[in-house]
């Protein structure tokens, strides 16, 4: 069993929809992060997460601790958004563990 | 701008080589991660260092692989000899803590070994 699971793992939106992606994990963690990875390959650290809730622009990004579940929201999608979101957790032995990515495609 | 840099960007190779891939982190951050991303195993973490130090390697195959940090400006990781199952894109990233603050990405280096 991955210690990350994401879901789903394709997902494809209307542009404008609301999106929404969803990280379970099974270990203790000292943060959990959310990556996105544009086409190009590029990774961009998008939030890094404790507790609660954390917004930028139409991204936000929540979790649950006693759940042990994160959820990364996109409000008024938009093609910009078509990119791989990648859920991470740091462990509190300081390991890394990956779920294997979200794919969206948002189309116009 | 500040940015962590990567180069080669993409190096082909054949099978048996060397290859080195450099890394220069941020200025000022002090924890540097090596990872692998493939198709099959998505990302992977390889290795990391707190203040040059190797804190964990254990991703690492620790027959063909090495990492090290000869300055706070350098991070280099090696394969020697290389293998084909070595082909993936190597992600360097550097920060400020081990788990709990944001990791900058560099740009990667996508590596081919023939």
């Amino acid at each position: 069993k991955n210690e990350v699971e994401q879901s789903p793992q394709n997902l494809t939106a209307q542009e404008g929809e609301f999106i929404t992606i969803n990280c379970s994990y099974s270990v203790g963690i000292s943060a959990l992060h959310w990556l996105q990875q544009h086409p190009g390959g590029g990774i961009v650290s998008l939030f890094m997460l404790s507790s609660g809730k954390k917004k930028h622009g139409r991204l936000i990004a929540t979790i649950n601790i006693q759940e042990k579940h994160s959820s990364l929201h996109i409000t008024a999608s938009h093609p910009r958004d078509s990119a791989v979101y990648i859920c991470a957790v740091g462990s509190s032995g300081n390991q890394f563990y990956f779920g294997t990515g979200t794919s969206l495609t948002v189309i116009p | 701008d500040a940015r962590v840099t990567q180069t080669p960007r993409h190096k082909v190779t054949e099978m048996g080589q060397e290859v080195t891939m450099r890394c220069q982190p941020i200025l000022g951050h002090n924890t540097v991660f090596w990872y692998r991303q493939t198709m099959m195993q998505g990302l992977e973490l390889l290795a990391y260092f707190r203040n040059r130090a190797p804190l964990d390697d254990s991703g690492m195959p620790k027959d063909r692989f090495s990492a090290e940090m000869p300055d706070a400006t350098l991070a280099t990781l090696k394969i020697q000899p290389s293998e084909p199952r070595d082909s993936a894109v190597y992600f360097c990233a550097s920060g400020l803590m081990l788990a709990t603050d944001t990791q900058y990405f560099g740009p990667g280096t996508r590596l081919t070994v023939l």
